[in-house]
């Protein structure tokens, strides 16, 4: 099946410091790449939705200047986080979907973020 | 690693109940969940079972698990064609970082 990289797997930052997040379709095109954070013991939030070559479309409540995310290719979407906190970790998890006559999505692996 | 694992095709007829399997490696799980994807969309919750669960139902939607087997279904009542989707399972372990299924893709025909 096709294969989505995430990366990194985990980072550790200083607060105040900004952190990129890349998500790559290593053997399609993604039209749409999907941004979603797991609060501790707690299902997926989507964050946000980004077609390639557009503007993100964010959820309500999710800051946008605090998560900046492009997907200038077809192939790479990047999540960073800007001035990042404590209450900014989180495991972030990106997928990505083709948007023929089927979306099977495709995840990546996830990354943990701590914030100290 | 742990997989979670599905079969990739179910296809039932409207009305009738459908049966989405999953089996899980990893007896640390905390939570399991159910997410429905629709065309061009992002996951949707339906449901989750905490792992001391036996069984959780909402409306048309019923959740059994067996831990000791690791297998979680799926079951919807009355599937509709709205139903038509690709579903996820997914569990949560100890450290929170979820792993997911590949999906099954459900079609309703009429």
């Amino acid at each position: 099946g096709a294969v989505v990289s995430q990366h990194p797997s985990w980072v550790i930052c200083k607060s105040g410091t900004s952190v990129k997040i890349e998500c790559r379709s290593l053997d399609f095109q993604a039209t749409t790449m999907f941004w979603y954070r797991q609060f501790p013991k707690q299902s997926l939030m989507l964050m946000a939705t980004s077609n390639e070559g557009s503007k993100a479309t964010y959820e309500q409540g999710v800051e946008k200047d605090k998560f900046l995310i492009n997907h200038a290719s077809l192939t790479l979407s990047t999540l960073t986080v800007t001035s990042a906190h404590p209450e900014d970790s989180s495991f972030y998890i990106c997928s990505a979907i083709y948007l023929g006559q089927w979306t099977e999505a495709f995840f990546g692996q996830g990354t943990r973020l701590t914030v100290v | 690693g742990e997989d979670v694992e599905q079969s990739l095709f179910l296809s039932v007829r409207e009305g009738d109940s459908s049966v989405i399997n999953c089996t899980y490696t990893d007896s640390s799980s905390t939570y399991l969940y159910w997410y429905k994807q629709e065309p061009g969309a992002g996951l949707q919750l339906l449901t989750y079972i905490f792992s001391n669960m036996d069984m959780k139902q909402d409306q048309r939607l019923t959740v059994l698990l067996n831990k000791k087997d690791k297998h979680l279904s799926l079951r919807i009542a009355d599937t509709q064609t709205g139903d038509s989707a690709i579903y996820f399972c997914a569990e949560s372990i100890e450290n929170n970082d979820m792993r997911f299924g590949a999906g099954t893709r459900l079609t309703v025909k009429p």
